[in-house]
C-alpha cells in the first residue's frame, strides 16, 4: 500500500541553522501537506502544495513539491528554538480528503 | 484556531469500559475525521465522515464506531476498550473548495489510557 517515508528520523541542530527534511512516496501525489507538532498538542498545517515543481513559503520555512510527484521537500531557515517539534508531511489517500501521514522528523535546537 | 474541541483531554479507564470521545467544531465544515497517534506509527485514520450520518471507515477500524447526528458533532465509540487502545486521538476538519479538501484542521487531542 501507500507510505511515505520521511527523513532524517531526527536531527539536532544549533540556532541559526538551516533545516532541511524531505518526504518520499511510492506511489504519485497530486497534493503534499507539511504539518508541525508541538509537545501535547494538534498538528498544524504549514504548507500546503498542488502542482509538481511548486516552491511556495511560510515565514522562514519553505516547502517544495518535486517533480517526479513522489517526493516533497521542507527547509527552515535561521532556526530558532521555538523551530523545536515534530514535523509531519500527508498525502492524499483515496477519494473524500483522506490523507496518509510519514512518521514525523523530531527537531531539536540547541540553544 | 479552527474551532475544535475535543472532550474529555485526557481519560483514564479499565479493560471491557466502553468510552465516548466527543469532537466538536464550530466551523460548520462537512468533513470531519478521527485519527490515533502512537509512537512508531505517526498519525492513522480511524473513521471519518462527510455528512450527517455519513460515514466511513479508515486505516484502523477494528475496535471503534463512530456517530455523527449532527454537523458540529462527531463521536467516537470504543465499545469495550482493551489496553491496545491506549493511544492519543486527534480529530480533523475539512472542507470541499478552492484549496481542496485534503487540507485538515486538528484538534488539541485525547489522551486515552485502557489499565
Amino acid at each position: 500500500g501507500q507510505q511515505l517515508n520521511q527523513s532524517p528520523q531526527s536531527m539536532f541542530i544549533q540556532e541559526g541553522e538551516d533545516v532541511s527534511m524531505n518526504c518520499t512516496s511510492s506511489s504519485i501525489f497530486n497534493t503534499w501537506l507539511w504539518y508541525k507538532q508541538d509537545p501535547g498538542e494538534g498538528p498544524v498545517l504549514l504548507i500546503a502544495l498542488y502542482k509538481a515543481g511548486e516552491l511556495t513559503s511560510n515565514g522562514r520555512l519553505t516547502a517544495q513539491f518535486g517533480i517526479t510527484r513522489k517526493d516533497s521537500f521542507l527547509n527552515i531557515s535561521a532556526s530558532i528554538p521555538s523551530d523545536v517539534g515534530i514535523y509531519f508531511c500527508a498525502g492524499p489517500r483515496g477519494s473524500q480528503g483522506n490523507l496518509i501521514f510519514g512518521k514525523g522528523t523530531k527537531l531539536s535546537v540547541k540553544p | 484556531d479552527a474551532g475544535i474541541t475535543q472532550s474529555p483531554r485526557h481519560k483514564v479507564t479499565e479493560t471491557g469500559t466502553p468510552v465516548t470521545l466527543r469532537c466538536h467544531q464550530t466551523e460548520n465544515h462537512r468533513y470531519m475525521y478521527w485519527y490515533r497517534q502512537d509512537p512508531g506509527h505517526g498519525l492513522r485514520l480511524i473513521h471519518y465522515s462527510y455528512g450527517v450520518k455519513d460515514t466511513d471507515k479508515g486505516e484502523v477500524s477494528d475496535g471503534y464506531s463512530v456517530s455523527r447526528s449532527k454537523t458540529e458533532d462527531f463521536l467516537l465509540t470504543l465499545e469495550s476498550a482493551t489496553s491496545s487502545q491506549t493511544s492519543v486521538y486527534f480529530c480533523a476538519i475539512s472542507e470541499p473548495g478552492l484549496a481542496g479538501y485534503n487540507e485538515q484542521f486538528f484538534g488539541p487531542g485525547t489522551r486515552l489510557t485502557v489499565l
